[in-house]
């Protein structure tokens, strides 16, 4: 069964730190990996996508690595503001799950709250 | 830019009463997905439609219905509604130029079944 797991469940940082969140799945066949912020009552909005060929993608102060032979990924998030508090939600794809279904197996995502 | 609107944002419904979420989007994308958000729980696919006229179950279609008469509406239908209902409901579209663009969300419809 295709599974997306991710820690920590919660993190509580200060604002200015850095923080690296951690996403591992076990998607089979794979074909990305995205990584979606989602603010309180907002819907995800999306951050980055990796393919297989691609370690590490930025976004400004958003980082994503990917190690595809281990199945793990990790967010890092530079010089937090307060605008980071959000749940952040790791997506992998599977391979081949053509017309439009898209294959994707959701994290539970990670609740992080940036403290003043 | 609207996006992805859906409406309402919020609703309250008894057991057994109907009701249809509503979802439009304005970017001319095909593809357009409906999830539901458990709390605590990751996202799960519900319907999908490729294009105008077509939709494909998902993960958890019992208790749903969608329709798709045009590229910018997906509607979906709550029929019967029941407890286990109770949830966000996150309407999504694509682009279908390829499978890796990523999906543009609503803002959710939260949903209570008393």
């Amino acid at each position: 069964k295709n599974q997306v797991e991710q820690s920590p469940q919660s993190l509580i940082i200060l604002e200015g730190k850095n923080c690296t969140l951690q996403c591992n799945y076990t998607v089979s066949p794979f074909s990305n990996l995205r990584w979606y912020k989602q603010d309180t009552g907002r819907g995800p909005v999306s951050l980055t996508i990796m393919t297989f060929s691609e370690n590490t993608k930025s976004n400004g102060r958003y980082t994503a690595t990917l190690d595809a032979d281990t199945k793990q990924s990790s967010l890092h998030i530079t010089a937090s503001q307060l605008s980071d508090s959000a749940s952040y939600i790791c997506v992998v794809s599977a391979l081949g799950r053509g017309g439009g279904a898209d294959g994707l197996t959701f994290g539970k995502g990670t609740h992080l709250i940036i403290q003043p | 830019n609207a996006g992805v609107t859906q409406t309402p944002k919020f609703r309250i419904l008894k057991i057994g009463q109907s009701m249809t979420l509503q979802c439009t989007q304005d970017m001319n994308h095909n593809y357009m997905y409906w999830y539901r958000q458990d709390p605590g729980m990751g996202l799960k696919l519900i319907y999908y439609s490729v294009g105008a006229g077509i939709t494909d179950k998902g993960e958890v279609p019992n208790g749903y219905n969608v329709s798709r008469s045009t590229t910018e509406d997906f509607p979906l239908r709550l029929e019967l509604a029941a407890p286990s209902q109770t949830s966000v409901y996150f309407c999504a579209s694509r682009s279908d130029r390829a499978s890796n663009q990523p999906q543009h969300f609503g803002d959710g419809t939260r949903l209570s079944i008393l």
